[in-house]
């Protein structure tokens, strides 16, 4: 089956400009999650899509970040304006199910989107 | 609000040899999932390997397996006859409820170098 499709691999802005991030999760997964992985770091869950539906944005900017997934498949998340700390590593992953019942629940990990802001 | 440590920041084994990746954790949850992840430098976080928090017997998957001790609340990876292609970032991972929403924590990460 393929994997999470994430675009682009690299990104260089200036600060206060705006960027957008894309995925495609694998098909029939319900679940859709946006991490942030600061160098050095783990992964820090930014935003979590149950079909087209928000389950937890908690950790989310919501000054700067946004995020939607259109039609319960695809997901944009952008960021604006941005600033030298969302200097990261943006990780799509998505997982066929939600909750612990499901034992494991694997979450399947794009490649990511590296985002340099100067 | 739940808590993956990992205190090994870096790791030198020789190649061949076992290793062992140290992850505890801490959670209120008595129904938890824990996970381990291998990020190489291309980026992409691969899964290795699940432990539930009922399951009585460690989780094995060919070189990779899992030393549970949930008295202790820790869950260490095991990778035995470590090869060059082990060299890699490692994570530990829980999902568990964090006020109320089920959700998936990384630790912080060890980063594994296997010496020829």
């Amino acid at each position: 089956e393929a994997g999470v499709a994430q675009s682009p691999r690299y990104k260089i802005i200036e600060k206060r400009q705006s960027v957008a991030f894309w995925c495609n999760p694998i098909s029939g997964h319900a679940t859709l999650y946006w991490y942030q992985q600061i160098l050095g770091q783990g992964p820090k869950l930014l935003i979590q899509f149950q079909n087209n539906g928000v389950v937890d944005d908690s950790q989310l900017p919501k000054d700067r970040f946004s995020a939607e997934r259109l039609k319960g498949v695809d997901s944009t998340l952008k960021i604006q304006p941005a600033k030298l700390e969302d200097s990261a590593v943006y990780l799509c992953a998505s997982s066929p199910y939600r909750g612990v019942q499901y034992g494991a629940n694997v979450l399947t990990f794009g490649a990511g989107s590296r985002l340099t802001v100067l | 609000a739940q808590k993956i440590t990992q205190t090994q920041p870096g790791m030198f084994v020789q190649e061949k040899e076992a290793v062992t990746l140290d992850c505890t954790y801490d959670t209120s949850d008595q129904s938890y999932g824990l996970f381990w992840y291998k990020q190489p430098s291309s980026g992409e976080m691969i899964f290795l390997i699940y432990q539930g928090s009922y399951d009585e017997q460690n989780a094995t998957e060919g070189r990779y397996s899992l030393n549970f001790q949930k008295a202790r609340k820790s869950a260490n990876l095991v990778i035995s006859a470590s090869q060059l292609g082990d060299s890699a970032m490692y994570f530990c991972a829980m999902r568990g409820r964090d006020f109320g929403n089920e959700k998936l924590t990384f630790g912080t990460g060890t980063r594994l170098t296997i010496i020829p």
